[in-house]
């Protein structure tokens, strides 16, 4: 079966600080992998995705995004966190069908 | 552009009442999906359109309905609100359904059942 999962449902970093949040993904062919971000009480922004080519993927805001093949990971990564990039991260992945399948999303909290 | 805009923000309903959401686009998407948002459980899909005069089910379709008359809009209903329909409701659209198609979302509709 596809699905996505998001191992950690906080992540606390100090501005500043690299950041990573973690997904790990399981379906069957090639895998096309999502990020999106949702601010307090607003939709899901679009922040990058992978589909074929550089394992490294650039997205909005600074974000970037490592896709590992062998580990079936696609992590989300800054190399200096802000205090505006707290949000909560969903990381999804298409299934055999071309549906979206969402992570539990994880929660980002950075202080100051 | 305006983008993806759901109407209302937010509303309360009583068990048994019934409701419609609305869900607008301006970017000439032919796709439109209606998700569901609850703590812990990420975003499931209850219903999608491919195009106009079409409608498909998603993962969890039960004790909703929907409507895609014109291309830019589509309508979710609910015909007797229940409790367990308590969550906020996310609108997307996008070009096509390919693999590397990029979904757009609105604002949400929070929604609570008494």
């Amino acid at each position: 079966a596809q699905s996505v999962a998001q191992p950690e449902d906080q992540v606390n970093v100090a501005e500043g600080n690299p950041l990573t949040v973690k997904c790990t993904y399981s379906v069957s062919g090639n895998p096309y992998l999502f990020w999106y971000v949702q601010y307090p009480n607003r939709g899901l922004q679009f922040l990058l995705k992978y589909i074929t080519g550089d394992n490294l993927v650039k997205g909005s805001y600074g974000f970037e995004a490592e896709f590992n093949k062998s580990q079936t990971s696609f992590h989300l990564k800054k190399p200096s966190a802000l205090v505006s990039d707290s949000a909560l991260y969903f990381c999804a992945v298409r299934d055999y069908t071309d549906k979206l399948i969402f992570g539990t999303g994880t929660r980002l909290q950075v202080f100051p | 552009n305006a983008g993806v805009t759901q109407t209302p923000k937010f509303r309360v309903l009583k068990t048994g009442q019934s409701m419609t959401l609305l869900c607008a686009q301006d970017m000439n998407h032919e796709y439109m999906y209606w998700y569901r948002q609850d703590p812990g459980m990420g975003l499931r899909l209850i219903h999608y359109s491919v195009g106009e005069g079409t409608t498909a089910k998603g993962e969890v379709p039960d004790g909703y309905n929907v409507s895609r008359l014109k291309k830019q809009n589509f309508l979710l209903g609910l015909e007797s609100a229940a409790p367990s329909q308590t969550s906020v409701y996310f609108c997307a659209s996008s070009f096509g359904q390919g693999k590397g198609e990029t979904q757009y979302f609105g604002p949400g509709t929070r929604l609570l059942v008494l």
